[in-house]
C-alpha cells in the first residue's frame, strides 16, 4: 500500500524558514518524480514544485522560485521542501504527491494528508 | 488568477449528469494531457482522470474525461450526494515549465 506521510509544518514569522519532509512507502521511490502541492485557506490547489526520480531535475512555481528548494534522499525514501524567506501568502496546507507514471506525465496518483504551514507575525 | 479556467460552481440533481470545463492554451492543455481531481475538505485530493481520458482502477465509469484543442471536460453521470466536492483540472505548462491547476469547481448535488 502506497503511503505518503508529511511532517515539519508549523507556525513561523514572516522571513522565517521551515523544512517539510514526506516519507514514502509501498512503491519504488527512486523510480517516480515527486511533487509538492499546496492549498491556501479558501483557495484552490497550487502546484509548488516537482523533482525527478533521480533528483537531477527540479521545477518551481514562479511564486516560490528562489525561496523554496525541493530535494530528495532516495536511500531514506524521503522528499523535502526547504522553505526560506516565508511570506504570509505561503500559509497553506502542503501536500506531498507522487507522480502517477514513470515518465513525467504530470498527474498525481497518491497524495499525503498534508501538513499545515502558518506564516504570521 | 489561474492559468486554467474552470467555472466556480456547477449543480445538478441526484441521478443527473454534469460536465465541468477546463480551458487553457496551446502552452498547456493544447500540448499536454490533463488530469482531474476530486477534493473534499480535510482530505487528500483524489485522482479521477489521467492522460485526459483514463480512469485509475477503482474509479467508477460514472466519471469520464475528454480533451479537444485547448479545453478539457470532466463528465459525471448518475450524480450522488457523495459526489459533492471541489473538482480541479491540472496539466503541465510548457511556457512556464511548471505545473498548473484550474481554480476549482464546486459541485453541488441538489
Amino acid at each position: 500500500e502506497v503511503q505518503l506521510l508529511e511532517s515539519g509544518g508549523g507556525s513561523v514569522q514572516p522571513g522565517g524558514s521551515l523544512r517539510l519532509s514526506c516519507v514514502a512507502s509501498g512503491f519504488t521511490f527512486d523510480t517516480y518524480a515527486m511533487n509538492w502541492v499546496r492549498q491556501a485557506p479558501g483557495k484552490g490547489l497550487e502546484w509548488v514544485s516537482g523533482i525527478s526520480g533521480t533528483g537531477n531535475s527540479a521545477y518551481y512555481a514562479d511564486s516560490v522560485k528562489g525561496r523554496f528548494t525541493i530535494s530528495r534522499d532516495n536511500s531514506k525514501k524521503t522528499l523535502y521542501l526547504q522553505m526560506n524567506s516565508l511570506r504570509v501568502e505561503d500559509t497553506a496546507v502542503y501536500y506531498c504527491a507522487k507522480e502517477g507514471s514513470i515518465s513525467w506525465n504530470y498527474y498525481f496518483d497518491y497524495w499525503g494528508q498534508g501538513t499545515l504551514v502558518t506564516v504570521s507575525s | 488568477q489561474s492559468v486554467l479556467t474552470q467555472p466556480p460552481s456547477v449543480s445538478a440533481a441526484p441521478g443527473q449528469k454534469v460536465t465541468i470545463s477546463c480551458s487553457g492554451s496551446s502552452s498547456n492543455i493544447g500540448n499536454n494531457d490533463v488530469s482531474w481531481y476530486q477534493h473534499l475538505p480535510g482530505t487528500a485530493p483524489k485522482l479521477l482522470i489521467y492522460d485526459s481520458n483514463k480512469r485509475p482502477s477503482g474509479i467508477p465509469d460514472r466519471f469520464s474525461g475528454s480533451k479537444s484543442g485547448t479545453s478539457a471536460t470532466l463528465g459525471i453521470t448518475g450524480l450522488q450526494t457523495g459526489d459533492e466536492a471541489d473538482y480541479y483540472c491540472g496539466t503541465w505548462d510548457n511556457s512556464l515549465s511548471a505545473g498548473v491547476f484550474g481554480g476549482g469547481t464546486k459541485l453541488t448535488v441538489l
